[in-house]
């Protein structure tokens, strides 16, 4: 069966630091990859997705990129986090053929 | 662009009550919808989908059916428990690009027994 690993579940880092956030699925291969952060309040906010290796899109411009150096990993990362880099950030891959999304358990952000 | 509304909670109910979520969208053509559902401290997980005009998305005793004319994906279901209790979302697949998911900001449902 398909699973999905996130990590860590919590973070706390100061602003200015650099970040990278890793998601690795198994049992499937070369799903669709995905970057979701559901900021405090708010809902769910699409910042990246990737169709293959290598290949990357970028839904908000903002502090954040992404990577896929290998088909079932993926990457967020920053070079200098802000404040408002604070937020849950969830990775999700998709099941092709039934439009359906499976979601890791997240990492809790807090930026200070 | 894109983008799915839904109605601000958290809505707080009795043990059995009727539960209606409301969700409205915009989108050009014909969108896929869904309602996923977050539990506490756990990632979204599908509750169910539609992905054609009239058509009913079914699952847990929850309904909801795909309006084109009215551009709406309510969320029902006729009888709640305290196990309903987690946030629900909306979300719209755009017809452009499968690739894609747009998510409402959530209803939090509190199911008090």
């Amino acid at each position: 069966s398909q699973t999905i690993h996130q990590w860590p579940a919590t973070l706390v880092q100061p602003v200015g630091s650099p970040l990278s956030l890793e998601c690795t699925v198994e049992g499937t291969s070369n799903p669709n990859l995905y970057w979701y952060r559901q900021a405090a309040g708010r809902g769910l906010q699409l910042l990246f997705y990737s169709v293959g290796i290598g290949q990357i899109s970028s839904e908000v411009p903002q502090n954040l990129s992404a990577s896929r150096p290998q088909d079932r990993q993926f990457i967020l990362s920053s070079k200098k986090l802000l404040l408002s880099d604070s937020g849950f950030y969830l990775c999700a891959w998709l099941s092709r053929g039934h439009e359906k999304l499976f979601f890791g358990s997240g990492t809790q952000l807090s930026v200070l | 662009g894109d983008s799915v509304t839904q109605m601000e909670g958290p809505v707080t109910l009795s043990e059995e009550a009727f539960l209606t979520i409301n969700c409205t969208y915009t989108a050009t053509g014909y969108p896929s919808l869904f309602w996923y559902v977050q539990y506490p401290g756990e990632g979204l997980q599908l509750l169910l989908k539609a992905t054609k005009a009239d058509d009913k998305g079914s699952n847990k005793g929850f309904e909801a059916t795909y309006r084109k004319e009215t551009t709406s994906f309510h969320l029902e279901k006729g009888s709640v428990q305290v196990s309903d209790s987690a946030v629900y979302f909306c979300a719209l697949s755009p017809p452009y690009n499968f690739n894609k998911f747009y998510f409402g900001s959530g209803t939090k449902l509190n199911v008090k027994p």
